[in-house]
């Protein structure tokens, strides 16, 4: 079964651009979560889809939006990029919502650099 | 609210020494999930182990062992006999089952050195 997928895995933009990333979960997964990893805030969650609704959402600005589509693949949108948003993003997928059965699985990530 | 505590930031062993690393959760539900993952330096989170509140067994996977004990909420992690591909950051994380959303420690560095 192939894992967690993300697509780039580098990018460079310039402050003030807007960066679209992409995320294919394990096949039948329905749940995509996103993380953000820097070095000062260590792992933080960024936001949770699940059958194409957000169902959770952690405290980033509104800059940060994703959507999920049918097939269960997700992106996530940064807006009016800032140097701070440098950081590698992670996408994990888990087949439920939580529960007892509850895992996830995280992509190789997608490293991006603001300049 | 959920909070990870790995105290420990660094640590650096001699190839087959036996290593601990320790995790110390803070959580107000009685329903949770403590998750260890590995992170290597190509970046991916490498799922290790996941433990369920109700179940305080300790685990046992050939070099790897995990010490739950609620009665100080902790979750500590042992590899024995060392191996320099061991050498990684590992994070432990908690899950409260509502959702998907993982409460990530700061993470350990273990170098194994030859």
């Amino acid at each position: 079964k192939a894992g967690v997928t993300q697509t780039p895995r580098y990018l460079i933009k310039t402050r003030g651009q807007q960066v679209t990333l992409s995320c294919s979960p394990i096949s039948g997964h329905r749940s995509v979560s996103w993380y953000q990893q820097t070095p000062g805030q260590g792992l933080q969650f960024l936001f949770e889809y699940f059958s194409e609704t957000q169902r959770n959402k952690g405290n980033f600005p509104g800059r940060f939006s994703g959507r999920q589509f049918s097939n269960s693949r997700s992106e996530m949108n940064v807006s009016t990029l800032e140097l701070g948003d440098s950081a590698l993003y992670l996408c994990a997928s888990s087949p439920t919502l939580g529960g007892t059965s509850y895992e996830q699985y995280f992509g190789p990530g997608t490293r991006l650099t603001v300049t | 609210a959920q909070k990870v505590t790995q105290a420990q930031t660094e640590i650096s062993v001699v190839e087959k020494e036996d290593v601990t690393l320790d995790c110390v959760y803070e959580t107000r539900d009685t329903t949770y999930y403590l998750f260890w993952y590995k992170q290597p330096p190509s970046g991916e989170l490498v799922f290790l182990i996941r433990r369920n509140s109700f179940d305080e067994q300790n685990e046992i996977s050939g070099r790897y062992s995990w010490n739950f004990q609620k009665s100080t909420s902790s979750f500590n992690f042992t590899i024995t006999a060392s191996q320099v591909v061991d050498s990684a950051v590992y994070f432990c994380a908690l899950n409260t089952g509502a959702n998907s959303k993982l409460t990530f420690g700061k993470g350990i560095t273990l170098s194994v050195r030859p």
